[in-house]
């Protein structure tokens, strides 16, 4: 059963750091792209990023670039987001979600339960 | 930027009835558009992808058409359990993009 589990979601104050990780099992993690999807409270779903099977290719939102990083480690089945400059608006609950093909174009058939990230003084 | 624009926003409809929920893309994406259900408190599941493909463990009621710039999602006989919000989402280029959202709510 494929199962993914973010961690790492706390309340942070503007401008702080943080490191969001998604531990993937029941299936072979590096055979897939995989995207972070948040969604603030009470609105829609916005992707945030996008990791390749290999880590070689990545891509962000305009909201994001420049402040936060994606990157997996396939050895341990895990993928994180490293989150800088944090703002009031990137409060939201965290998805981390297993695309179906191996470069991110594919639909997403397994998400986690989401991590929550506030950001706030 | 794909955009894409979901209409209705908000649907109030009876068990039975068939509802049908629009997604329009700012420009073609092919078949790369993918429908999501969204319950309160839970994650998004996957219904339909590629416009108009079905797979093992969504209820036959529910079927997707369309390519290019208009989709449509179908839920054929509404059944309570089926009050939720729906996304359409494109996976054609960077940056991926949802629509909106379109909650049904069950009379």
């Amino acid at each position: 059963e494929v199962q993914l589990v973010e961690s790492g979601g706390v309340v942070v104050q503007p401008g702080g750091s943080l490191r969001l990780s998604c531990a993937a099992s029941g299936f072979t993690f590096d055979d897939y792209a995989m995207h972070w999807v948040r969604q603030a409270p009470g609105k829609g779903l916005e992707w945030v990023s996008l990791i390749s099977w290999d880590g070689g290719s990545t891509y962000y939102a305009d909201s994001v670039k420049g402040r936060f990083t994606i990157s997996r480690d396939n050895s341990k089945n895990s993928l994180y987001l490293q989150m800088n400059s944090l703002r009031a608006e990137d409060t939201a609950l965290y998805y981390c979600a297993k695309d179906s093909e191996v470069y991110g174009s594919g639909s997403y058939l397994h998400w986690g339960q989401g991590t929550l990230v506030t950001v706030s003084s | 930027e794909i955009v894409l624009t979901q209409s209705p926003d908000f649907q109030s409809v009876t068990p039975k009835e068939k509802v049908t929920i629009t997604c329009r893309a700012s420009q073609s994406i092919g078949s790369s558009l993918h429908w999501y259900q969204q319950k309160p408190d839970q994650s998004p599941k996957l219904l339909i992808k590629y416009a108009s493909q079905s797979f093992s463990g969504v209820p036959s009621r529910f079927s997707g058409s369309g390519s290019g710039t208009d989709f449509t999602l179908t839920i054929n006989s509404l059944e309570a359990e089926d009050a939720a919000t729906y996304y359409c989402h494109q996976s054609s280029s960077l940056p991926r993009t949802f629509g909106q959202g379109t909650k049904v709510e069950i009379k």
